[in-house]
């Protein structure tokens, strides 16, 4: 069946880059877009992106400059790089397939020093 | 960007209340609106797509209509297991766009 998993660091320093990896399994990125939405703490969603499955990319587009989404498809991984995070950053990161309602369980992930 | 503008923010209602969330889109969406259900801890979980489509599994107390570019979820009767943050989500073109959640909650 489909499944999606998000892993990465559960902490990240002010200014730093964020890197987060989608792992995906059930399908080929090649047939599906896979998203990334993010929600801070007692927030609301926020769509960052999508990796579209011919390979090309869309962006939120206040993060645009800072954001980066890329994709293994021989590994089934989809990649989120952000950089110069803030503590605003600080947030649960979803991979997600919206339209089809396949979601990942989230990492939190938290901008401190 | 097109803008969803989700309302009420806050929804206190009791058992059994028929209950409506609506949001109103900057631009054309046409019918792709879809509904998102989202628990305490818990990754969303999608109630309607095509703005008026039930998906599976979801009860049938919950509906979905469209008036020009507002759009409504409805909750016919009310129920425990209802309480939840909604949200809606326009897929109509890039970049996609939520709604900023409407938290349904026990007056």
């Amino acid at each position: 069946q489909v499944q999606l998993k998000e892993s990465g660091p559960g902490l990240v320093q002010p200014s730093q880059t964020l890197s987060l990896t989608c792992t995906v399994s059930g399908f080929s990125l090649t047939s599906y877009h896979v998203h990334w939405v993010r929600q801070p703490p007692g927030k609301g969603l926020e769509w960052m992106g999508v990796m579209w499955s011919d390979g090309d990319t869309s962006y939120n587009s206040a993060l645009k400059s800072r954001l980066s989404i890329s994709r293994d498809t021989s590994k089934s991984q989809v990649f989120l790089k952000m950089s110069s995070l803030q503590t605003e950053d600080t947030a649960t990161y979803y991979c997600s397939i919206p339209t089809r309602d396949y979601w990942g369980q989230g990492v939190m992930v938290t901008v401190s020093s | 960007d097109i803008q969803m503008t989700q309302s009420p923010s806050s929804l206190p209602a009791s058992l059994g209340d028929r209950v409506t969330i609506t949001c109103r889109a900057s631009q054309d969406i046409g019918n792709y609106l879809r509904w998102f259900q989202q628990k305490p801890g818990k990754s969303p979980r999608l109630m309607i797509y095509g703005a008026t489509n039930l998906a599976a599994g979801v009860p049938s107390r919950f509906s979905g209509s469209r008036s020009g570019s507002d759009y409504s979820l409805t909750i016919s009767s009310l129920e425990s297991e209802d309480m939840a943050d909604y949200y809606c989500l326009q897929s109509k073109e890039s970049p996609l766009t939520f709604g900023s959640g409407t938290k349904l909650e026990i007056k």
